[in-house]
C-alpha cells in the first residue's frame, strides 16, 4: 500500500531564518506531488505541484520554492522565512494521471510552521 | 480557473441531528468532485467523491450527490455524532494535475 511522509512535524522559526519541510511517498512511482498551505480562516491554498523530477510548477508567487531531487521525494524551501508564511503545510500525492478522471489525492499529516 | 464554495461555518448540531454542508462548483468541463474531512490536529482524509454527473458518494454514512444542472455537491448525514466533530472540505479536480478546494466548514456536534 502506498504511504505519504512528511516532517518535521511542528517547527518554530525566527523570521529571516530558511525552511526546509521534506515529504516523501512510498509504494507508488511517478506519483504527482503537491504542497498545500492551510492558513487559520482561509482553506487550502495550492503551493507547488509536481508531475516529475525537478519540474515544478508555482501557483503563488512568494518566498517559497519546491524541488523534487527524487521521484518520490518532495521539499518545500524558503530562504528567509517571514511571519506571513506561519500555518499549516500538507504534502500530498496522486497517481499518474489526470485528477480530472477521478483520481484521488492523498495527504500527508501535515506540518505546522510557526514563524516567530 | 475552476472554485468552490461552501459556508466557512462552525456549524453546531446537537448529536443525532440531520446534517447538510453545502457546497456549490464553478469549472470548465466536467470536473472529478470531493468530500475531505479533517480531524483536530490532522491532516485531510478522503471521505468520498463523484467523478461524474448524478453519482452518489458515499462512506460512513454520509452522502454527496454529483448535481451537474446546479453545479453542487452537498454532503448529508442523517443522524451526526459526537465523533464527527471535524473541518470538511469540498474539492473539484480541474486544470492540469489540480484540485480546487472550499474553505472548509468546521463542524461542530454536542452531546
Amino acid at each position: 500500500s502506498q504511504t505519504i511522509h512528511q516532517w518535521p512535524a511542528t517547527l518554530v522559526q525566527p523570521v529571516g531564518s530558511p525552511l526546509s519541510l521534506e515529504c516523501t511517498v512510498e509504494g507508488t512511482s511517478n506519483p504527482n506531488l503537491y504542497w498545500y498551505r492551510q492558513a487559520a480562516g482561509r482553506g487550502l491554498q495550492l503551493l507547488f505541484y509536481s508531475v516529475g523530477i525537478g519540474q515544478i510548477s508555482s501557483e503563488v508567487p512568494q518566498n517559497l520554492s519546491a524541488s523534487r531531487p527524487q521521484d518520490r521525494q518532495f521539499i518545500l524551501s524558503s530562504k528567509k522565512l517571514l511571519l506571513s508564511d506561519s500555518g499549516f503545510y500538507l504534502c500530498a500525492w496522486s497517481p499518474r494521471g489526470t485528477v480530472g478522471s477521478g483520481n484521488t489525492i492523498y495527504f500527508g499529516e501535515g506540518s505546522w510552521l510557526t514563524v516567530v | 480557473g475552476n472554485s468552490v464554495t461552501q459556508m466557512e461555518g462552525p456549524v453546531t448540531l446537537s448529536e443525532e441531528a440531520f446534517l447538510t454542508i453545502n457546497c456549490t462548483y464553478t469549472a470548465t468541463g466536467y470536473p472529478s468532485l470531493f468530500w475531505y474531512v479533517q480531524y483536530p490536529g490532522e491532516g485531510l482524509q478522503l471521505l468520498l467523491k463523484a467523478t461524474k454527473a448524478d453519482d452518489k458518494g458515499s462512506n460512513k454514512g454520509f452522502e454527496a450527490t454529483y448535481r451537474k444542472e446546479t453545479t453542487s455537491f452537498h454532503l448529508e448525514k442523517g443522524s451526526v455524532q459526537v465523533s464527527d466533530s471535524a473541518v470538511y472540505f469540498c474539492a473539484a479536480s480541474g486544470g492540469y494535475q489540480k484540485v480546487t478546494f472550499g474553505i472548509g466548514t468546521k463542524l461542530q456536534v454536542i452531546p
